[in-house]
This record gives C-alpha cells, sequence and structure tokens, in this order.
C-alpha cells in the first residue's frame, strides 16, 4: 500500500453508536490531520499531529476524540454524534508544513 | 471569517479552452498557496503551489498566477481536457496560527465538455 489510506470508506452509524475512523501513511511523514468536509463547505482542519504529539485543536466538540499510536497511524473515535456530523472525513499527512497529502476519506452518516 | 474564498462553485469550459479558476484571500500573513483537485470518492490530490515571493509558478499546463496586492490568485489550464473535470480547492499557509495550517477555499467545479 502507498500513500495514505483509510478505513472504512463508508460508515452509517445511529447517535448512540461508538465507532472509530483509522488512517495510515506509508509516506514516512511525521505529521498527520484530520479535516471534515460538509456539502458545499470549505475543508474544516480538526486536529494536527507533529511526532504523534497533537499540536492542534480546532475548537472539536469531545464526542470525537483522536488517537495518535504513531506517525504512522492516526484514529478518531466517535461516539454519541449528531446528525449534522454527518461529512466526509479526510486524514492527510506531511512532511513539511506545506503540501499534504490526503486520503480518499470515510463518507459518514449518523442516522 | 472565511479567510480564503472561492466565489464562483462551478465553471464550464469546451475542451482545448483554457479554464480560469480563482480565489481571493485575506490573510496578508498567508505565505504560501496551493492547488488540490479532487475527484469523487477521491481525497484532494496536490496540483500545483506558489510561493509569496513568486508571481507565477508553471507545471505544464497549470500555471498559478498570485496578486499580493490584490490578494488573489488564479489558476490557469491550458487547454483543459475532460479529465480535467474535478473540484479544485485553493489553499493557503502561514499566518498567525501558521506552521502546518492550511486554510481552505469552498472549491470550484470545473466541468470540461467534449
Amino acid at each position: 500500500e502507498t500513500g495514505v489510506t483509510q478505513t472504512p470508506r463508508h460508515l452509517v452509524m445511529g447517535m448512540t453508536n461508538k465507532k472509530s475512523l483509522k488512517c495510515e501513511q506509508h509516506l514516512g511523514h511525521n505529521a498527520m490531520y484530520w479535516y471534515k468536509q460538509s456539502a458545499k463547505k470549505p475543508l474544516e482542519l480538526m486536529f494536527v499531529y507533529n511526532f504523534k504529539e497533537q499540536t492542534e485543536n480546532n475548537s472539536v466538540p469531545s464526542r470525537f476524540s483522536p488517537e495518535c499510536p504513531n506517525s504512522s497511524h492516526l484514529f478518531l473515535h466517535l461516539h454519541t454524534l449528531q446528525p449534522e456530523d454527518s461529512a466526509l472525513y479526510l486524514c492527510a499527512s506531511s512532511q513539511d508544513r506545506v503540501q499534504q497529502y490526503f486520503g480518499p476519506g470515510t463518507r459518514l452518516t449518523v442516522t | 471569517d472565511q479567510q480564503v474564498k472561492q466565489n464562483s462553485p462551478s465553471l464550464s469550459v469546451q475542451e482545448g479552452r483554457i479554464s480560469i479558476l480563482n480565489c481571493d484571500y485575506t490573510n496578508s500573513m498567508f505565505d504560501y498557496f496551493l492547488w488540490y483537485k479532487k475527484y469523487p470518492a477521491e481525497g484532494p490530490t496536490f496540483l500545483i503551489s506558489i510561493s509569496s515571493i513568486k508571481d507565477k509558478n508553471e507545471d505544464g499546463r497549470f500555471t498559478v498566477f498570485l496578486n499580493k496586492s490584490a490578494k488573489h490568485l488564479s489558476l490557469h489550464i491550458v487547454p483543459s481536457q475532460p479529465g480535467d473535470s474535478a473540484v479544485y480547492f485553493c489553499a493557503a499557509s502561514g499566518g498567525v496560527r501558521g506552521g502546518s495550517r492550511l486554510t481552505f477555499g469552498e472549491g470550484t467545479q470545473l466541468t470540461v465538455n467534449p
């Protein structure tokens, strides 16, 4: 596998469920990111990790909980989500501060 | 506060013609700009970038122009091909909370008609 992979690609969950999104990068990068893309809106940065340490939390509700066990893996744990959380969740990685490489995203639907 | 704006949600162009996608920004601390292309069911892929010390960067059919005084950049695609049909995002880096943060525009859907 090369690049940035994300699983699952599609997820439907109820508001009381707990699920996790997984991201893995095979590029040797030291920074990883979670973005949310809602329809007709810009990509919204959620979290940034540098060398496994969280360096940015963009005022994300606590029902979203990131985890970065190492520089290659990033998780987004989800619990008690709301229907308005339905969106495309994108993971990205980078080696420097500029060019980021994105995964294909997880299309999340909260029912 | 939308710091990066793409005011055209869509653009339709004939194959072989030039496509011009526009982007405006408000934060004068931005010092690096990127364009990403996104196909349905895929993540954004990097296309081309430009540093604020330049006003033009060219890569094959793609050229990005930066006008710092107007806080405006544009992406020119010539000649346009049907495979270029995608959503194009403008992004900017730098600013007070710079570091690894990228600020994205809303995207422009480009359709190239055969």
